[in-house]
C-alpha cells in the first residue's frame, strides 16, 4: 500500500490549459515536498509546504497543504510545453523517513 | 557550487557479476540515500546513511550494500546482480533535520 497516493497518474493537455494533480494520504506530515522530474534527470525540489492550509506560489504554480496536513495539490496556469515532466510528491510521517508517491507525469501539448 | 554526482551514467553488466555504482556530494551532508526508480513504482528506498560509518537499510534492500567511509561519499554494491536489479538508480542528500533531498543525475542499470 503506498503511503501517498498521486492522481492522476498521467495527464495530456494542450498548451494554455489549467491543470490540478492531488497528493493523498491517510497519515498526517510535518511537511509535503514537490518534486519535478525531467526525463534522464533527478527530481529538483519545487516546494516545501509546513503549515496546514498553507498555499505557496512558484510563478504559475500554486501548492496547498491540506487543513489537516494529509493532503497537498498542485494547480499550474496556463501550462507551458516546459512543464512537461513527472511531479512527485514526497513527505516523513511522524518523524519517520521520507517517502514518495508513484508521481503524476505531465505532457502538455503544443 | 555544491553539487551531487554519480558515475557511471550507464552501466551493462551480466548477472552473477559484482557491481558497484558511485555517489559523491560536495555539500557537506550528513545523509545520504539511494533509491531505485522503475516504471509504475515510483522512487524505492534501498539504503540510507545518517553519517560516517552509519548505515540502514531501506524497503527494497535485498541484493545490495552500501558503506560510509567518509561524510563524501556512499557506494552502492550489488553483490551478484540479478536481472531484477535493471532499474535507474539515484542517489540523494540532504542536511540534518531538512526533509528537502538533492538527487543525483541517476545511473541506467542494465543487468543481462
Amino acid at each position: 500500500t503506498q503511503l501517498l497516493e498521486q492522481s492522476p497518474q498521467f495527464l495530456s493537455i494542450q498548451e494554455g490549459e489549467n491543470l490540478t494533480v492531488y497528493c493523498n494520504s491517510s497519515s498526517v506530515f510535518s511537511s509535503l515536498q514537490w518534486y519535478r522530474q525531467e526525463p534522464g534527470e533527478g527530481p529538483v525540489l519545487l516546494v516545501t509546504v509546513v503549515t496546514g492550509g498553507e498555499v505557496k506560489k512558484l510563478k504559475r504554480l500554486t501548492f496547498q497543504f491540506g487543513d489537516a496536513r494529509k493532503d497537498s495539490s498542485l494547480h499550474i496556469t496556463a501550462a507551458q510545453t516546459g512543464d512537461t515532466g513527472l511531479y512527485l510528491c514526497a513527505g516523513a510521517p511522524n518523524a519517520g523517513k521520507s517517502t514518495f508517491g508513484d508521481g503524476t507525469t505531465l505532457t502538455v501539448k503544443p | 557550487d555544491a553539487e551531487i554526482t554519480q558515475s557511471p551514467r550507464h552501466k551493462i553488466t551480466e548477472t552473477g557479476r559484482q557491481v558497484t555504482l558511485a555517489c559523491h556530494q560536495t555539500w557537506n551532508h550528513n545523509n545520504m540515500f539511494w533509491y531505485r526508480q522503475d516504471l509504475g513504482h515510483g522512487l524505492r528506498l534501498i539504503h540510507y546513511s545518517y553519517g560516517v560509518h552509519d548505515t540502514n537499510k531501506g524497503e527494497v534492500s535485498d541484493g545490495y550494500s552500501v558503506s560510509r567511509s567518509n561524510t563524501e561519499d556512499l557506494p552502492l554494491t550489488l553483490e551478484s546482480a540479478a536481472s531484477s536489479q535493471t532499474s535507474v538508480y539515484f542517489c540523494a542528500s540532504s542536511e540534518g533535520q531538512s526533509e528537502t533531498q538533492y538527487f543525483g543525475p541517476g545511473t541506467r542499470l542494465l543487468v543481462l
